[in-house]
């Protein structure tokens, strides 16, 4: 059975912290990997995809990797804002079409 | 990537009723799919909802009490049906582009059951 946990579960860094939210996946044979956010009662804003040929990928302040040898993926959060603070889920998608979604990490940055 | 948008945004229900969440996406897509995420819960997939064919469902969901339209290539429409409170969740849908490994979220639907 394919498993995502996210670690930690939640986090509380004041802000302007660099901050790094973890991933790891039990099963190697995955396709993309992609990283969403999501605000309380809200649906999920597509933060970054790695596609399996990519080790990672960057957009602004955020950067993911992605260690398929390990099972591991990590975001990377620099200089955090009050306006990160959001639960952070990682999704992996399996080559039988399922795409896998771990629990997510709630962030809260401090002012 | 793809605007999605839902409607309703949120809604309260009493028992025994059925609600229709809609499902729009602002380009065609051939995959979409239906999530369920209960309080404080991950996403738990619902069905896939592609365009011309019968929905395919998940173990643990079935069409009288989840049926889903797929009329064309950029709606959708899911029903909760004779409702319950454990019904009480995040309905979110997502489309998938570049095949199914890529996929964009509608900004939910937060249904409570009285």
């Amino acid at each position: 059975k394919q498993e995502v946990t996210q670690i930690p579960a939640a986090l509380s860094v004041p802000e302007g912290e660099n901050l790094v939210l973890n991933c790891s996946f039990t099963d190697s044979a995955i396709y993309n990997l992609q990283w969403f956010r999501q605000d309380p009662g809200k649906g999920l804003t597509s933060l970054l995809l790695i596609q399996s040929s990519q080790r990672e990928q960057t957009s602004g302040r955020l950067n993911a990797s992605l260690d398929k040898s390990s099972g591991r993926s990590t975001l990377y959060i620099a200089a955090s804002q009050p306006g990160d603070s959001a639960t952070y889920l990682c999704a992996f998608y399996h080559r039988d079409d399922k795409i896998i979604f771990g629990k997510g990490t709630r962030l809260h940055i401090l002012p | 990537s793809a605007v999605i948008s839902q409607k309703p945004s949120r809604d309260i229900c009493q028992r025994g009723t059925s609600l229709t969440i809609q499902c729009q996406v602002d380009s065609q897509v051939t995959m979409m799919f239906w999530y369920r995420q209960q309080p404080g819960q991950s996403l738990t997939l619902i069905a896939t909802a592609n365009q011309g064919s019968e929905a395919t469902y998940e173990s643990g969901f079935v069409i009288d009490k989840f049926p889903i339209s797929r009329p064309n290539l950029t709606f959708s429409t899911l029903t909760v049906s004779n409702m319950s409170p454990e019904d009480s969740s995040i309905y979110l849908c997502s489309v998938a582009t570049s095949g199914a490994y890529e996929q964009y979220f509608g900004p939910g639907t937060r249904l409570t059951v009285t």
